[in-house]
């Protein structure tokens, strides 16, 4: 079956560091590629998407390449801030050839990141 | 635009009581999805119904039964809640389509005793 694996968190780092979140999956057909934003106390929002291989997806400062390859997706951003403390999630998506998604998205564990000033 | 709403927001139950949670959506979506969230294990999907009149199982559907009313609103019962039931549930919603983008309510903490 779909599985989506992150790296081990929580991940903590000072304002203006690089981020990186790792993430990989298994999908038997065609995957879309997401991450997923939630901040304390709220729900998920989708921060970027990436529909096919080699599509970056953006948002925010935020940057991820899908790798079909390496299987990979992961999260970077240049300079963090605190506002983007929260957890982060990569979830799949799969889809037949034909593109008609299956209807349900596959989540991994979620890495929670703390940014300091 | 509200987007998806949840109620309630908090509910602490004692083993074996019963509880309905709501979900409704104002996109016009056709999809619906219920998940918990669990620490450490990210969202699991309970039931989902991708369109109105069809509801099927996700990965965690023991213990839980779903209605889905009509196409706006997509409800979450617990029968006969156990201490294992106790997490954050989150509704969310899709439209028919090849990426599959899903938007999140705000989710409902359940605490079973």
């Amino acid at each position: 079956g779909d599985s989506v694996t992150q790296m081990e968190g929580p991940v903590t780092l000072s304002e203006e560091a690089f981020l990186t979140i790792n993430c990989t999956y298994t999908a038997t057909g065609y995957p879309s590629l997401f991450w997923y934003v939630q901040y304390p106390g709220e729900g998920l929002q989708l921060l970027l998407k990436a529909t096919k291989a080699d599509d970056k997806g953006s948002n925010k400062g935020f940057e991820a390449t899908y790798r079909k390859e390496t299987t990979s997706f992961h999260l970077e951003k240049g300079s963090v801030q605190v506002s983007d403390s929260a957890v982060y999630f990569c979830a799949l998506s799969d889809r037949n050839a034909g593109g008609t998604s299956y209807g349900k998205l596959t989540f991994g564990q979620g890495t929670i990141l703390t940014v300091h000033p | 635009n509200a987007g998806v709403t949840q109620t309630p927001k908090f509910q602490v139950l004692k083993t074996g009581q019963s509880m309905t949670l709501q979900c409704a959506q104002d996109m016009n979506h056709n999809s619906m999805y219920w998940y918990r969230q669990d620490p450490g294990m990210g969202l699991r999907l309970i039931y989902y119904s991708a369109s109105e009149g069809t509801t099927d199982k996700g990965e965690v559907p023991n213990g839980y039964n779903v209605s889905r009313l009509n196409k706006r609103e997509f409800s979450l019962r617990l029968e006969s809640a156990a201490p294992s039931q106790t997490s954050v549930y989150f509704c969310a919603s899709s439209a028919t389509g090849r990426s599959n983008e899903q938007f999140f309510g705000p989710g409902t903490r359940l605490t079973v005793l």
